[in-house]
């Protein structure tokens, strides 16, 4: 069946240390991955697509079908970045599910 | 107008009421979804709509029916729910861009359900 797996239920660190937030899935076929940002009191939003190859806020992700993971990276994190990440797939033209997610938490 | 709007915010129904949720959205997607999100757990979807007929029906259990009535709208039925179905309701929509590609799923705020 298909899953997205983030290993990582809270991950804290501080300003300006690197990033990596963790995304692996299953599924056989091409997928659709993404990453979905979740600010407090906000609503769920994309943060950015793997089609796109495109850096949102700093953050950057790779799709690597061998290890079929999406990575979420950004190489100095900020306070603002705390918020919670899902990891999302999808597949076909309807289907989109979540990973557990992920808490990021940057300190000052 | 890229906004997906559900109504309303806070919804408090008794296990006997009939109640229903609603969403709107103005973008011209032609698909739109149904998640549950639980405290401290992921959107979990429920239902999917792709051009106004039901695509996907993820074992949802009969108290909860959706409707599509038209390709703005999307309404979520409540009849009989049970006090474990409070949740944070949410609405999305994106739109088939071809090729099996979709533009990004924009999500509403969420209807906060509580059922007593």
């Amino acid at each position: 069946a298909q899953r997205v797996t983030q290993p990582e239920k809270l991950l804290s660190v501080f300003k300006g240390a690197p990033v990596e937030l963790k995304c692996n899935y299953s599924y056989s076929g091409s997928p659709e991955l993404f990453w979905y940002v979740q600010y407090s009191r906000q609503r769920l939003q994309l943060l950015l697509r793997h089609i796109s190859r495109e850096s949102i806020k700093g953050f950057t992700a790779d799709l690597n079908k061998g290890e079929t993971s999406f990575h979420l990276k950004k190489p100095f994190a900020q306070e603002e970045d705390s918020a919670m990440y899902y990891c999302a797939l999808s597949w076909g033209t309807d289907k989109l599910i979540f990973g557990t997610g992920t808490r990021l938490q940057v300190f000052p | 107008d890229t906004e997906v709007t559900q109504t309303p915010k806070h919804l408090v129904m008794g296990m006997t009421n009939k109640k229903s949720l609603k969403c709107e959205q103005h973008m011209g997607h032609r698909a739109m979804y149904w998640y549950k999100q639980k405290a401290k757990k992921p959107p979990e979807l429920m239902f999917v709509y792709s051009y106004e007929k039901l695509s996907i029906n993820e074992s949802v259990p009969s108290r909860f029916s959706p409707e599509c009535p038209n390709s703005s709208l999307l309404n979520l039925h409540l009849h009989a729910l049970q006090p474990e179905d409070s949740a944070l309701y949410l609405c999305a929509s994106s739109h088939p861009t071809g090729r099996g590609a979709r533009t990004e799923a924009f999500f509403g705020q969420g209807t906060r359900l509580t059922v007593v």
